[in-house]
């Protein structure tokens, strides 16, 4: 079966903090993708990143950094020098052929 | 600009009427989503649309109903048979529906049914 767990259900942390939403999924395919999403509170999902099950190398981008480890079936996501522009509902999402699965979601409350 | 448009952002109706909601993308992708959202959740399938005149049920198609006659239109109607319609409902589209391509998605429509 397919499933994405995010077990963080709300992290508040002041402006300039580094944070890591969690992301563990369940999977019996060798081959699949995982993706994160934000959600602003405007609603609409924001795509951020895409990896695939054969690339382990960790992504940065700018204060985003995103660490894959198959052994743990996880797919962490950092956000570095945290901004209230930050807040967001975060969304780990698994690809299983035709079918996203999301988590529950993680909401990220950024406090000046 | 290239994206989706759902409207109208807010929709409000009476218990037992049927209502469409509206989605369009210009992106020229193949396929398209329905999701609903419900506080504090992830989002769920509702139907999927991989080519035009055909779609999919998804795992909470029950009470909703899709057409898909054209590429860049896959309106969700929710009928009187959705036990509990209020929610946030989320429209999306991707290149390619058999590839694992990441979804795009429009602002939402909000639908309140009292």
């Amino acid at each position: 079966a397919q499933k994405v767990t995010q077990a963080q259900t709300e992290i508040s942390v002041v402006e300039k903090e580094d944070v890591t939403l969690d992301c563990v999924y369940e999977t019996r395919d060798t081959t699949y993708y995982l993706f994160w999403y934000k959600q602003p509170p405007s609603g609409e999902l924001v795509f951020l990143i895409r990896r695939n099950s054969f690339d382990e190398q960790n992504e940065i981008s700018g204060r985003y950094s995103w660490n894959f480890q198959k052994s743990t079936s996880s797919f962490n996501f950092t956000i570095t020098a945290s901004q209230v522009v930050d807040s967001a509902v975060y969304f780990c999402a698994l690809d299983g052929f035709n079918k996203f699965y999301f988590g529950s979601g993680t909401k990220l409350n950024v406090k000046p | 600009d290239g994206g989706i448009t759902q409207s109208p952002k807010y929709l409000f109706r009476k218990e037992g009427q049927n209502v469409t909601l509206s989605c369009e993308q210009n992106l020229n992708h193949d396929a398209m989503y329905w999701y609903r959202q419900d506080p504090g959740q992830g989002l769920r399938l509702i139907y999927y649309s991989q080519i035009v005149n055909d779609f999919q049920k998804g795992d909470i198609a029950e009470g909703y109903s899709v057409s898909r006659e054209k590429k860049e239109s896959f309106p969700l109607t929710v009928t009187s048979a959705q036990k509990n319609p209020t929610a946030f409902y989320l429209c999306a589209s991707s290149i390619d529906g058999t590839a694992s391509y990441e979804q795009y998605f429009g602002p939402g429509t909000r639908l309140t049914v009292t």
